[in-house]
């Protein structure tokens, strides 16, 4: 049974320091694993997906990794900012569905002004 | 604005109730899947729609049942309300030509 975890479960650094999110997930046979963003109340934003073939993605100050074999993704922010703010959840895809993903619960980011 | 939408924002029921929750898909896409987060959690997969017909479930019981209709839109209705069903509900689409979903703002379920 895939299991996703986050660590720490919050996190809190001050404006403009670079930060890295951690995630471990328990099965390597995965289809994609995408990094979201949920700001409190609210839906998820999608902010990068990961094939199972690639190592990285990149948008803007965001960068994801994949380690397949280690069981791991990290999600580095640079420089932050106050309004990347919110709580960010990693979630992995099994072969048989990419719409049954399995989350994390997540890690709680403030950026302190 | 992912151009997904869900009705109602807010609702409070009480227990054995039961409660139907919509969802309108971004235009053209054909799968819409459903999601239960409970507060400090991560989303946990209820089932999935494609093409009107249910084609993946999670680990829920049968009161949890959903319709997806021709224009894509879709519904999920829970019967027998349990206090432990007050949950944040979202609801993601996506085409199947692309691995990205995108989610609606959710329903906020509370059941006393």
């Amino acid at each position: 049974k895939q299991e996703v975890t986050q660590i720490p479960a919050a996190l809190s650094v001050p404006e403009g320091e670079n930060l890295v999110l951690n995630c471990s997930f328990t099965d390597s046979a995965i289809y994609n694993l995408q990094w979201f963003r949920q700001d409190p109340g609210k839906g998820l934003t999608s902010l990068l997906l990961i094939q199972s073939s690639q190592r990285e993605q990149t948008s803007g100050r965001l960068n994801a990794s994949l380690d397949k074999s280690s069981g791991r993704s990290t999600l580095y922010i640079a420089a932050s900012q106050p309004g990347d703010s919110a709580t960010y959840l990693c979630a992995v895809a099994r072969y048989s569905s990419a719409s049954k993903i399995i989350f994390g619960s997540g890690t709680r980011l403030s950026i302190r002004p | 604005e992912t151009g997904v939408t869900q009705s109602p924002t807010h609702l409070i029921k009480t227990r054995g109730q039961q409660v139907t929750l919509r969802c309108s898909s971004q235009s053209g896409h054909n799968t819409v899947s459903w999601y239960q987060q409970a507060l400090g959690q991560g989303p946990q997969f209820i089932f999935q729609y494609y093409r009107e017909e249910e084609n993946g479930r999670g680990n829920f019981p049968p009161r949890f049942s959903g319709l997806q209709f021709p224009n894509y839109s879709s519904e999920l209705n829970v019967n027998a309300l349990e206090l432990d069903d007050s949950a944040l509900y979202l609801c993601a689409s996506r085409t199947t030509s692309t691995d990205t979903q995108y989610f609606g703002p959710g329903t906020r379920l509370t059941v006393l």
